[in-house]
């Protein structure tokens, strides 16, 4: 299958503070999506991003669709208690049939 | 309230007993899937299905079956459960394929030894 990198692992940051996250692929996607799953519960669809060098917000929330369609980024700005979780990014098949998810972004806010 | 339902949310079994993951969806989306997420290798699509008798292999479908008879129901089949399928799974779907946004299960804890 295809393998999506995501750096880094985990990320221990200070309350305010912003931060920033991103995924490569050794393969071309169509389509980027961004994931936030909270503990004990399912992943959640933060931002879509469906052309190459889109630029999308999402309230504290931006990311990027890569210009080779190859990789994409995640920043959150002035981070709040609430957005500690894991944070996935997912390549779309262009068939739209298969989803191809990085291994994970840890975030920790500490107050 | 619209949502997908997976059960049981926890499972203890032995290998080789046979087991049955349901998922069902009360959205009437057309396309379900089923994933599995392991430490450091984030989720990895099994199988998914397009409509009602259409099925397809995801990434990693060995060791697993799934039927879609209904519209709002997709199982997953372990029909002999090894220790290297202990995993959380999730079942998800979506209305739209094209804006990729994929509603979850809350996940099924499954531990096999």
């Amino acid at each position: 299958g295809q393998q999506l990198n995501q750096s880094p692992q985990s990320m221990f940051i200070q309350e305010g503070e912003d931060v920033s996250m991103n995924c490569t692929s050794s393969s071309i996607f169509n389509t980027w999506l961004w994931y936030k799953q909270d503990p004990g519960e399912g992943p959640v669809l933060l931002i879509a991003l469906y052309k190459a060098g889109e630029l999308t917000s999402n309230g504290r929330l931006t990311a990027q669709f890569g210009i080779t369609r190859k990789d994409s980024f995640l920043n959150i700005s002035a981070s709040i208690p609430s957005d500690v979780g894991i944070y996935f990014c997912a390549g779309q098949s262009n068939t739209g049939n298969q989803f191809y998810f990085g291994t994970g972004t840890s975030l920790t806010v500490i107050p | 309230e619209a949502q997908v339902t997976q059960n049981p949310r926890y499972l203890i079994t032995v290998t080789g007993k046979k087991l049955t993951v349901t998922c069902s969806q009360n959205m009437n989306h057309e396309y379900m899937s089923w994933y599995r997420q392991d430490p450091g290798l984030g989720l990895r699509q099994i199988y998914y299905s397009m409509n009602v008798e259409v099925t397809d292999k995801g990434d990693v479908p060995e060791g697993y079956k799934v039927s879609r008879k209904e519209k709002r129901n997709f199982p997953l089949i372990l029909e002999s459960p090894s220790p290297n399928q202990t995993s959380l799974y999730f079942c998800a779907s979506s209305a739209d394929r094209v804006t990729g946004e994929l509603f979850f299960g809350e996940g099924s804890r499954l531990t096999v030894l």
